[in-house]
């Protein structure tokens, strides 16, 4: 299909180990997005990119999140030293970035994460 | 507090019953308010989305937005079972970049 994919679609990890989430956006999508959604809570902001670059990376909530997109496509969230609290689905959203006027956010399934 | 606030419910209705959900908010730079579907263990999916205050419908849906009360509505007729799902409401400052404000989430659930 050609919509936002995200793999792996669970990850199961040990506290302390380093993770990678990967998305996959829509075709054509200059900006990508990062949200953190755990159980019975609406989605939060992590990241934004507008190409190949963080153009908003306010929510990332401390420095063992990173998030790269070195060729303006795939993303990566990185989790280092993994915490329980850490554990939660991981959602990635595409849109486009047309001047004036409203984008549309397209999101994937998510990862479930789960530290141990 | 939170920006953005929703009932978390759940809540459950009769098929065929009209439902309301609504969120408020504290932010009044918020220009674009957006309501999303999500089933379980699926993304969030966008159903309609109004700019600024008003109403805007879209079949059984309609949405409504009051910024002088920082107040927003979705309203389903004619529900479904097939409509049982988390609504969330989000909401954000600019339309073409940044980043979505998301309330918690409504558990609705449409009995037949």
């Amino acid at each position: 299909g050609a919509g936002v994919s995200q793999t792996p679609s669970n990850k199961v990890t040990e506290k302390g180990k380093y993770v990678e989430l990967r998305c996959d956006p829509i075709s054509g999508h200059t900006a990508l997005y990062w949200y953190r959604q755990s159980l019975g809570q609406g989605p939060e902001f992590l990241i934004y990119f507008q190409g190949t670059g963080a153009a908003d990376d306010s929510g990332l909530p401390n420095d063992r999140f990173f998030a790269v997109r070195p060729e303006g496509s795939v993303s990566t969230l990185k989790i280092q030293r993994t915490e329980r609290g850490d554990s939660a689905v991981y959602l990635c959203a595409s849109s486009l970035l047309l001047a004036g006027g409203y984008n549309e956010q397209f999101f994937g399934p998510g990862t479930r994460l789960t530290v141990l | 507090q939170k920006e953005v606030e929703q009932d978390p419910g759940p809540l459950s209705v009769p098929e065929g019953a009209i439902v309301s959900l609504n969120c408020t908010y504290s932010n009044s730079a918020f220009q674009y308010f957006m309501w999303y579907r999500q089933y379980s263990r699926k993304g969030p999916e966008l159903l309609m989305y109004t700019y600024s205050s008003g109403n805007k419908e879209d079949g059984r849906f309609t949405a409504q937005v009051d910024k002088s009360s920082k107040y927003i509505s979705l309203f389903i007729r004619d529900s479904q079972p097939s409509d049982s799902a988390t609504y969330l409401c989000a909401m954000m400052i600019s339309g073409n970049t940044g980043k979505l404000i998301f309330g918690q989430g409504t558990t609705l659930q449409v009995k037949p």
